[in-house]
């Protein structure tokens, strides 16, 4: 049974331009949440996506959107990257709202 | 606002040592409160969660208490050794806000 799949690993961007990130959440989990890891802090609460809405939402500019799939995918969007946005963005699953199980992670860097 | 404060943010110590990590929040209204580890430039790794009508929760050398009136938690690794070395977060969940508050963790090198 597969986990929590984040894609892509590793992704190099420069400033100003937009990219996407996904997750596939673990089978039978219909929740799914983003988190924001910079160097040497702990995650932050991006926002939490269940039944194709956005139901929870952390202190993050609207330049950070998202999507969920009819299948329980999930999408991230970042416009107008910034040098700030370099981290590690982790995608969380779980069966309705609770604490989730979490992916590997994608490692964005803005350059 | 929840938040969550891990003591010390770096700890050395020789292998074979007992060691104790601590965890501090603010908001004793949690749902469950878990630990992970971190390898350097790695995801989370989900070691030991506690709900909040527990009391602890062991595995292996590990055990990890919760105390929610006053609001801590700590991690106990008996018997370091040099594999255990690397970051540990704890989080809390709560259920209303729908989200996991992390502290920053504690950076942590056992010396062989």
């Amino acid at each position: 049974d597969a986990g929590v799949t984040q894609s892509p690993t590793h992704l190099i961007k420069t400033r100003g331009q937009q990219v996407t990130l996904r997750c596939s959440p673990k089978s039978g989990h219909d929740t799914v949440s983003w988190y924001q890891q910079a160097l040497g802090q702990g995650p932050q609460f991006i926002f939490q996506y269940y039944e194709e809405e956005e139901r929870q939402r952390g202190n993050f500019p609207d330049r950070f959107s998202g999507h969920q799939f009819p299948n329980y995918s999930s999408e991230l969007n970042v416009n107008a990257l910034l040098l700030g946005d370099s981290a590690l963005y982790l995608c969380a699953s779980s069966p309705r709202i609770q604490s989730g199980t979490f992916g590997s992670g994608t490692r964005l860097t803005v350059v | 606002k929840q938040e969550v404060t891990q003591i010390p943010a770096a700890l050395s110590v020789p292998e074979g040592e007992n060691l104790v990590l601590n965890c501090s929040f603010t908001d004793s209204a949690i749902y469950n409160l878990q630990w992970f580890r971190q390898d350097p430039g790695k995801g989370l790794t989900s070691l030991l969660l506690i709900q909040s009508s527990q009391r602890e929760q062991t595995s292996g050398r590990l055990n990890a208490s919760l105390d929610k009136s006053s609001g801590r938690s700590t991690l106990y690794i008996a018997a370091s050794q040099p594999g255990d070395s690397a970051t540990y977060l704890c989080a809390v969940f709560d259920t209303n806000a729908g989200k996991s508050t992390f502290g920053d963790g504690t950076t942590l090198t056992v010396k062989p």
